[in-house]
């Protein structure tokens, strides 16, 4: 299974400002993505995040407020602009990969940020 | 487009009892998967069920995939404490990624 890391691991911010999270793996992945957690609520898709080419964002979400980097097949950035206390979740990396035959999906421990 | 429905969305049981949690999506699902999320924690993969009838156990958990009923569910046997926590259902087609169910909080009382 891939192993993967996320920076910071939570972060208190200002409104207006932004915040870099940054996303790393143990291993070459192809598929990359970005979700994000609201307070007591289920994942919701922000982006994929595709090496080489900009990321493909899902209905809602906008690559102003939501820029991604995808530099190589080990990492991954992704920036809250702007941020409101709306913004105040958990934003999750995960990758997905072939492991027993089976499409497997993992997740990283998650960036808790909170926007005051 | 793949929606997924969880219920129930809050379930208290007993220790020792058996429950079920159900997974119902609304298109074809080429794989359907379950989480466990502790609080504060990050998503822990269970199961990743393939076809149509595929069964997994791990411990008192066994997940099961009825793809003609587009239904999966979560037994739960002889629930303890330790497997307090909230699961997560989710689908996909093909390369898309996972479209998830809103979660089912769990929590088992002595």
């Amino acid at each position: 299974s891939a192993v993967i890391s996320q920076k910071p691991s939570r972060d208190i911010c200002q409104r207006g400002t932004s915040l870099t999270i940054q996303c790393q793996v143990d291993s070459q992945v192809t598929m990359m993505f970005w979700y994000r957690q609201q307070p007591g609520q289920s994942l919701t898709l922000i982006a994929t995040a595709n090496q080489g080419s900009e990321a493909t964002y899902e209905s809602g979400f906008v690559i102003d407020k939501f820029p991604i980097s995808r530099p190589n097949l080990t990492f991954s950035t992704l920036t809250v602009s702007n941020m409101s206390p709306e913004d105040s979740s958990i934003y999750l990396c995960s990758v997905g990969g072939v492991e027993g035959g089976a499409i497997e999906q993992y997740f990283g421990p998650g960036t808790r940020l909170t926007v005051t | 487009e793949l929606k997924v429905e969880q219920n129930p969305l809050f379930l208290s049981m007993q220790e020792g009892k058996n429950y079920t949690i159900y997974c119902n999506y609304s298109t074809t699902s080429d794989r359907l998967y379950w989480y466990r999320q502790d609080p504060g924690k990050s998503l822990e993969s269970l199961f990743v069920l393939l076809s149509n009838g595929a069964v997994k156990q791990e411990g008192r958990l066994m997940a099961s995939l009825d793809t003609k009923a587009r239904l999966s569910t979560l037994h739960i046997t002889a629930a303890v404490h330790d497997l307090s926590a909230t699961y997560f259902c989710a689908g996909a087609t093909g390369n898309t990624p996972l479209v998830f169910g809103k979660g089912t909080r769990l929590s088992v009382i002595a």
